[in-house]
This record gives C-alpha cells, sequence and structure tokens, in this order.
C-alpha cells in the first residue's frame, strides 16, 4: 500500500513571496490534515478535513495560509505572503475515520520550507 | 485542552540497555495515546496506541508502552536497545476520550520530542 505522498519535499522562498505545497493521502482515507511542525517542536494542527469539508481550522493562520481539498482526496496547502516564521516542515497526514473509535493518523515525509 | 509533557530533550541508553521515554498527558475524559518515531528528514512513522483496555500496549520494532491513568503517564518502553533505535521520538494525544460518531475534529496534540541516543 502506498503511503501519503507530497511534494515538493524542498521548498526555498523570500519572504512576501507564495508557496504551494501539495498532498496525496492513502486511497480510500477521507480524513486528511495538515500539521506544520518547527524546529525544535512537536507538530502542530493546521487544518483537518473530513472529505472535501474543513472539520478543524481553528489553527490556522487565515490572513495568510488557505488550503482546499476539492475533490475530496488530494489537497494543497498555501502560503501568501510568507513570512520568516513559517520556515518549518509541513507535514501532511491521513486517516480512514469510517469507523467510531479514532483511527491512526498516517504521515507523509513533509515539505521543508525555508523562508529567507 | 489537552497538553502533552516530554521532560527530556534527550535520553542516552547503552545497547543492549532496556530504554524508557516519558511521557505525561493532560485531557479531558479518557485520553487516545500515540507514540511516533521520526528519523532524520522523514515523517513521523506511528508506533503504537492506547485506545481502551489493557495498559500495556504492544507495537511496532519491540516498543511497548503503559498506561498509567492515576499518574498520567503513557511511558514508553523497550526491553533491549538498539543503535537503530536512535531518533526522535514524539508523544501526542487526541481530544477523543470516548467513541464517537465521527465527523468530528481529531487532530492530534504532540509534546516538543525526546532524542533517544543509543551508544554503541
Amino acid at each position: 500500500e502506498a503511503g501519503v505522498a507530497q511534494s515538493p519535499r524542498y521548498k526555498i522562498i523570500e519572504k512576501r513571496q507564495s508557496v504551494a505545497f501539495w498532498c496525496n493521502p492513502i486511497s480510500g482515507h477521507a480524513t486528511l490534515y495538515w500539521y506544520q511542525q518547527i524546529l525544535g517542536q512537536g507538530p502542530k494542527l493546521l487544518i483537518q478535513f473530513q472529505n472535501n469539508g474543513v472539520v478543524d481550522d481553528s489553527q490556522l493562520p487565515k490572513d495568510r495560509f488557505s488550503a482546499e481539498r476539492l475533490k475530496g482526496v488530494d489537497s494543497t496547502l498555501k502560503i501568501q505572503p510568507a513570512k520568516l516564521e513559517d520556515s518549518a516542515v509541513y507535514l501532511c497526514a491521513s486517516s480512514l475515520r469510517d469507523r467510531r473509535f479514532q483511527e491512526t493518523q498516517y504521515f507523509g515525509p513533509g515539505t521543508r520550507l525555508l523562508v529567507l | 485542552a489537552q497538553s502533552v509533557a516530554q521532560p527530556e530533550d534527550q535520553v542516552n541508553v547503552a545497547e543492549g540497555n532496556p530504554l524508557t521515554v516519558k511521557c505525561t498527558y493532560s485531557v479531558s475524559g479518557n485520553p487516545y495515546l500515540f507514540w511516533y518515531v521520526q528519523y532524520p528528514n522523514r515523517g513521523l512513522q506511528f508506533l503504537l496506541k492506547y485506545i481502551t483496555g489493557d495498559n500495556l500496549v504492544k507495537g511496532s520494532y519491540g516498543f511497548e508502552a503503559e498506561f498509567n491513568k492515576s499518574q498520567t503517564s503513557f511511558h514508553l518502553k523497550k526491553p533491549s536497545a538498539l543503535v537503530s533505535d536512535s531518533a526522535l521520538y514524539f508523544c501526542a494525544v487526541s481530544p477523543y476520550g470516548v467513541m464517537y460518531s465521527g465527523g468530528g475534529a481529531d487532530g492530534l496534540t504532540f509534546g516538543k520530542g525526546t532524542h533517544l541516543i543509543i551508544q554503541p
């Protein structure tokens, strides 16, 4: 079974530029998450999708971050304009969520963003 | 709001010795608890989880974790460490402590991580 795919793996941009990250979840996984992992910290949830609907975006900085999952499969996370403090690894995860219990979240390799 | 504490930034263990990585949590209700491992330049890999039932949970690569409700802890353990176990370990908690019908927010709250170094 293929895992969660993310691209690009690395991105370097200058502040105030825009950037987009792509995620393809495990086949059949209805739930998709984006996390931000700043160096030296644990991942922090940015947004959660159930199919193509947003379940939780309470920690997403909506003035500059946006995300979509139009067809309930792939997802794109965008930052516009980027700030220096956005330098981090952006992790995508997916889970089945077709049962009543908390399902395991499986993570992709991440996209490492450096804002100069 | 839930939180996770990993009190040690780094744990050093000699190869072949038992290892323990500590985790304590704070959550309303009964917790769902997870351990993940992260190798350099790679994403998080799932090790094990506690949902309900037996307090001793067995996971991948010989790891296990013991849930202690009175101490609100979920320490990760392994009887005999390998050099290849050297990595960054994260404890995480889910906001859901009871069964739910789905559709709710269940993003994980992570600790800051513990570097595990196994010395040959």
